[in-house]
Formats: C-alpha cells, structure tokens, sequence
C-alpha cells in the first residue's frame, strides 16, 4: 500500500525558516517524481514544487521560487522541503504526491498524504 | 506560468444529474491535464490523467475530455458520494497550476 506521511509542520514566526518531511512507502521511491502542494485554511490548491526521481528537473511555483527548496533522499525513501524567508501567505497544509514513475509517458499526482499544517504567524 | 480558468466556481445538482466541469488554459497544454477530487478535511485524489484516462478504480460515471486549451470533466450521473469540490490541474509544464475548483453541492 502507498503512504506518503508528511512531517515538520508547526507555528513559526516571518522571516524564519522551517524544513518538511514526507517519507514514502509502499512503492520503489527512487522510480517516482514527486511534489509538493500546498493549501490555505478555505482555499484552492496550489502546486508548490516537484521533483524527478533523479533530481534531474525541479520545478517551483512563482511564489516559492528563490525562497523554498525541494531535495529528496533516495535511499532513505524521503522528500524534503527547505522554506526559508517565510510569509505570512505561505500558512497552508502542505501535501507531498506521487507523481509518475520515470518511464512513464504520462504525469499526475496519484497519491496524497494527509499533509501538515504550517502557520506563520508572530 | 499556465494560467487555468475552470467554471463554473459552484454548482448545485440532484443526484442522478448529468454535470460538466471545465477547465481553460492560457496557452496549448496538449492533453497534459488532470483531474483531481477533494472532500472537506481529506487530500485530493486523481481521477483522470491525461485529459481522458480514468484512473484504476474510479467510477465509469466519471469521464474527461479535450485537448489543447479546452478540457471538460463530464459525471454521467451524479452519485450521493460525488459531491465534493473538483480541481483540474495542468502539468504540461513547470510551474504546474490548478483551476480554482468547483464546488459541487446538492440541490
């Protein structure tokens, strides 16, 4: 069975830093793309950030870019997201996905964790 | 970045109705977009890839279609079970972007 179990979400003032987690089971991780999506209290989606199972193409929301960073750990089965300089505007439940697998001719998110809740807030 | 206008922003329905979703690109994304469902309080979950493959195991009710810049997500029969808010999500390219979803609710 796929699990993607997210981590690292709490409250954390503006300007600081913060690091996500999201560790994969049930599937070859190191075969998968996977992303980051993120949600407001009463809002849309919003895709944050994804990466090939390589770490060969990255991928980052305007809004994130130059600020968060996506990096993965094969071995360990694990996503990360660096957030750094954080606003109030990035408050959300943070979701990693699965995307497709490196052979595929196609790109989805087929899989969702239950996400973290992160608040920026002084 | 791809913008993704998706209409109509609520909709109302009986169960047994026939609904349409759609969604428009700012620009030709071939048919590299999904369709996504979220309940309140869950994660979202695929239903259709690439603008007309239905994912394993979601109903046959659920259908999607187009390509280019216009896509539509078509549920034959609405079922108690399908209201819920609805996202399209283009991922012909970086940065991937979501309409802005369509509330379904019961008439």
């Amino acid at each position: 069975e796929v699990q993607l179990v997210e981590s690292g979400g709490r409250l954390v003032q503006p300007g600081r830093s913060l690091r996500l987690s999201c560790a994969a089971s049930g599937f070859t991780f190191g075969d998968y793309a996977i992303h980051w999506v993120r949600q407001a209290p009463g809002k849309g989606l919003e895709w944050v950030s994804g990466i090939s199972w390589n770490s060969g193409s990255i991928g980052y929301a305007d809004s994130v870019k130059g600020r968060f960073t996506i990096s993965r750990d094969n071995a360990k089965n694990s996503l990360y997201l660096q957030m750094n300089s954080l606003r109030a505007e990035d408050t959300a439940f943070y979701y990693c996905a699965k995307g497709p697998k490196y052979s595929s001719g196609y790109y989805y998110l087929d899989y969702w964790g239950q996400g973290t809740l992160v608040t920026v807030s002084s | 970045a791809i913008q993704m206008t998706q209409s109509p922003s609520s909709l109302s329905a009986s169960v047994g109705d026939r609904v349409t979703i759609t969604c428009r690109a700012s620009q030709g994304i071939r048919n590299d977009l999904g369709w996504y469902q979220q309940k309140p309080g869950k994660a979202p979950k695929l239903l259709i890839f690439a603008a007309s493959n239905l994912k394993r195991g979601v109903p046959s009710r659920f259908s999607g279609s187009g390509s280019g810049t216009d896509f539509t997500l078509t549920i034959s029969s609405l079922q108690p079970e399908d209201f819920a808010t609805y996202y399209c999500l283009q991922d012909y390219n970086y940065p991937y972007t979501f309409g802005q979803g369509t509330k379904l609710e019961i008439k």
